[in-house]
């Protein structure tokens, strides 16, 4: 199985709602990431999981907060949204690499949450 | 920061070949990667250069010189299909790994 699954597909919210993203693989991938992206833009990260643990925080607004309840979870939490904050949220997942040049670096990614702001 | 390059459009016909360059000033670097994109749909790997030279993976081929800071991806005997926006990205940092991609390159394919 080489599918990360991302739900829901759509969103619409307020900008006073609380809502979810979530994210699921069951590659045995230990690195769980997530992305924006706008549209004509390329995906921009966000979070990056590693172990369960956040490693990188690319300052991204307290207004959405990752949690990564176990190996095969990711879960992005929105809350107070503004309209520019409208775009697709993708995850993916990796391998844990040791680093260096060789190897394969590829990260595999959902299918994504197109969220819309209101 | 991470700067990448390539360009935003290119345009060929079916069954040619074509090439987008990508050229980098990165720190941390350990390769680059290219990732396709249809619209609407999710970023899929294509190809990974650590080291100097050319990766070959069925139609598509990728290079990378690392003196010249510079990859390319080379897409032989185009077909529709392959109509979609083509990222590179430098591969940076250790254990999870960071992807900076380029604004990325819209292809068309026309007949």
């Amino acid at each position: 199985d080489t599918e990360v699954t991302q739900t829901p597909k759509h969103l619409v919210m307020g900008m006073t709602n609380k809502k979810s993203l979530k994210c699921e693989q069951h590659m045995g991938h230990r690195a769980m990431y997530w992305y924006k992206q706008k549209a004509k833009k390329p995906p921009e990260l966000m979070f990056v999981y590693s172990y369960e643990k956040l490693s990188i925080n690319e300052s991204v607004p307290s207004r959405f907060s990752p949690e990564c309840p176990n190996s095969s979870l990711l879960n992005l939490h929105l809350h107070a949204l503004q309209p520019e904050d409208s775009a697709l949220y993708l995850c993916a997942s990796s391998q844990v690499r040791a680093g260096g040049t060789s190897g394969t670096y590829e990260q595999y990614f959902g299918p994504g949450t197109r969220l819309t702001v209101t | 920061g991470q700067s990448l390059e390539q360009p935003s459009e290119v345009t060929a016909v079916e069954g040619a070949i074509v090439q987008i360059n990508c050229t980098y000033q990165t720190s941390g670097f350990y390769g680059l990667s290219w990732y396709q994109q249809h619209d609407g749909g999710a970023p899929t790997f294509l190809s990974y250069n650590g080291l100097d030279g050319l990766e070959e993976t069925g139609r598509f081929s990728s290079f990378l010189s690392r003196s010249d800071s510079y990859g390319y991806l080379l897409l032989q005997e185009l077909q529709m299909k392959d109509s979609a926006s083509y990222f590179c990205a430098d591969v940076s940092g250790a254990g999870s790994y960071q992807l900076t991609f380029g604004k990325g390159t819209k292809l068309s394919v026309i007949p």
